[in-house]
C-alpha cells in the first residue's frame, strides 16, 4: 500500500534552516511528480511546491519562492524540502502529497502523508 | 494565480438532510481540449490528512459513498451530500489543479445541527 512518511520537523529560530524529508513506498516513486502542502495551526491548506518525476521541473508558491527548495532522490524514494530563512509565518504542518496519475505535474492528490510540524519561534 | 473561494465558511445541517458547499474560481478551470474541469474536493477530519472525495469536478474517488456528488463547470462548482451522516462531519476543501499554483479554497466546516 502507498505510504508517505514525513520527517525533519521541529522548533527553529527565525532566519534558520530546516530540511524535511518524505519517504515514499508502495508505488513507483520515479514515475510520479510530487508536492508539498502545508497547513498552519487551525488554518486551511496551502500548496507549497511541486517537482516533476525526473526532478527537472520545479514550481513554488510565491510565499516561499527564493527561500525553499524542493528536490528528490529517486534512488532512495525520498522527497525533500530545504527551508531557509524561516519566518514565524512558515509555522505549519508540512505534508507531502502524491498525484493520482504518474508523470503528471498537475493532478488531484490521492495520497497524503500525516505531516511533520515545523514551528518557527524565538 | 487562480483564487478559489468557498461558501459558506461553515455549515450546520441536520442528520439525513442535504448539505451543499460552493466553490468559485477566479478563472475558468475547464480545459476545452478535453472538456475536463480541473477541480477536486477533499474531506479533512481532525488530526487526519485530507482525503480525495471528488476529482474532474464530478468523478467520485473509489470508495466514496454515492451520497457525495460534485457538479459545476468553468468557474462555479458544488459539492452536495445528499443525506448527511455523522461520519461526514469534516472540513471540505476545493482545489484547482489546472494551473500552478494549484490553490485550495479556504475550507468549509460542516457540522451537525
Amino acid at each position: 500500500q502507498v505510504q508517505l512518511v514525513e520527517s525533519g520537523g521541529g522548533v527553529v529560530q527565525p532566519g534558520r534552516s530546516l530540511r524535511l524529508a518524505c519517504a515514499a513506498s508502495g508505488f513507483t516513486f520515479i514515475t510520479y511528480g510530487m508536492h508539498w502542502v502545508r497547513q498552519a495551526p487551525g488554518k486551511g491548506l496551502e500548496w507549497v511546491a511541486l517537482i516533476s518525476y525526473d526532478g527537472n521541473t520545479k514550481y513554488y508558491a510565491d510565499s516561499v519562492k527564493g527561500r525553499f527548495t524542493i528536490s528528490r532522490d529517486n534512488s532512495r524514494n525520498t522527497l525533500y524540502l530545504q527551508m531557509n530563512s524561516l519566518r514565524p509565518e512558515d509555522t505549519a504542518v508540512y505534508s507531502c502529497a502524491k498525484p493520482a496519475l504518474g508523470y503528471q505535474l498537475l493532478d488531484p492528490f490521492d495520497y497524503w502523508g500525516q505531516g511533520t510540524l515545523v514551528t518557527v519561534s524565538s | 494565480d487562480i483564487v478559489m473561494t468557498q461558501s459558506p465558511d461553515s455549515l450546520a445541517v441536520s442528520l439525513g438532510e442535504r448539505a451543499t458547499i460552493n466553490c468559485k474560481s477566479s478563472q475558468s478551470v475547464l480545459n476545452s481540449s478535453n472538456n475536463k474541469n480541473y477541480l477536486a474536493w477533499y474531506q479533512q477530519k481532525p488530526g487526519q490528512p485530507p482525503k480525495l472525495v471528488i476529482y474532474w469536478a464530478s468523478t467520485r474517488e473509489s470508495g466514496v459513498p454515492d451520497r457525495f456528488t460534485g457538479s459545476g463547470s468553468g468557474t462555479d462548482f458544488t459539492l452536495t451530500i445528499s443525506s448527511l451522516q455523522a461520519d461526514d462531519v469534516a472540513v471540505y476543501y476545493c482545489q484547482q489543479y489546472y494551473r500552478v499554483p494549484c490553490n485550495f479554497g479556504q475550507g468549509t466546516k460542516l457540522e451537525i445541527k
